[in-house]
């Protein structure tokens, strides 16, 4: 079964709006959640590392003041893209550093989320 | 900073035949690990299969291996007796720790014709 949640699964906006997504961790804790950004027949570009209880640590380039994460719980973590235009548009996918055990842990197993796809308009 | 490189954009094989996609990397540590990660047309990311950098043994997961050459930094997926359904986005990965962050690859776009 699915051990990431991530909602919603599609969102459109009008420009200018804020649009929170979650990621929510099944079944066990997640300290570390990882927020990645992918653009059509693009890669994966990691966007920013969301660790429980302290502040996200943002990758070269991002707007933390525009992509703000909040991971207030372990099992729980944000990303609300505060207003939004249309280069925004894009697909965020979350996942967790940290598997359900210590055998998929030592095997370095991420679990992704199935993405959200922003559309602004 | 390490790097991933996929030099194939696009890849095509029919049904029941072999295909390889190549990925190179760049790093400078020692342990690490190596990651192939589908991704269908439902934007699902799904691990195909995995390889420590200790390990010479080339991982092997059904229908598919790879070809791990830690001295030249590459790391092939080879995919056995091709399936429609094996129709995606492939992306190689590389993270330096356990639970770490991943960098990827630009993706490999394969096509299975019937």
């Amino acid at each position: 079964g699915a051990v990431v949640s991530q909602h919603p699964s599609w969102v459109i906006c009008k420009s200018g709006t804020s649009v929170k997504i979650e990621c929510r961790s099944l079944d066990f804790q997640a300290t570390t959640m990882f927020w990645y950004r992918q653009f059509p027949k693009q890669s994966l570009m990691l966007m920013a590392t969301s660790n429980e209880g302290s502040k996200a640590t943002y990758e070269q380039g991002v707007e933390k003041d525009k992509f703000l994460i909040n991971h207030a719980s372990l099992t729980l973590s944000t990303l609300t893209v505060t207003s939004a235009h249309p280069e925004d548009s894009s697909f965020y996918i979350c996942s967790l550093g940290r598997g359900p055990s210590r055998a998929t842990l030592a095997k370095n197993i991420q679990y992704f989320g199935a993405g959200t796809r922003l559309s602004v308009l | 900073a390490q790097t991933v490189t996929q030099s194939q954009p696009e890849m095509s094989v029919q049904e029941a035949e072999t295909v390889t996609l190549s990925c190179t990397y760049d790093t400078s540590e020692s342990d690490y690990y190596l990651f192939w990660y589908k991704q269908p047309p439902s934007r699902q990311m799904i691990l195909v299969i995995r390889q420590e950098a200790y390990k010479q043994q080339n991982a092997t997961e059904n229908r598919f291996s790879v070809n791990f050459q830690k001295a030249a930094k590459s790391f092939s997926l080879k995919i056995s007796d091709s399936q429609l359904g094996d129709a995606a986005m492939y992306f190689c990965a590389y993270a330096l720790a356990s639970g770490s962050r991943l960098t990827f690859g630009e993706g490999t776009q394969l096509t299975v014709n019937p």
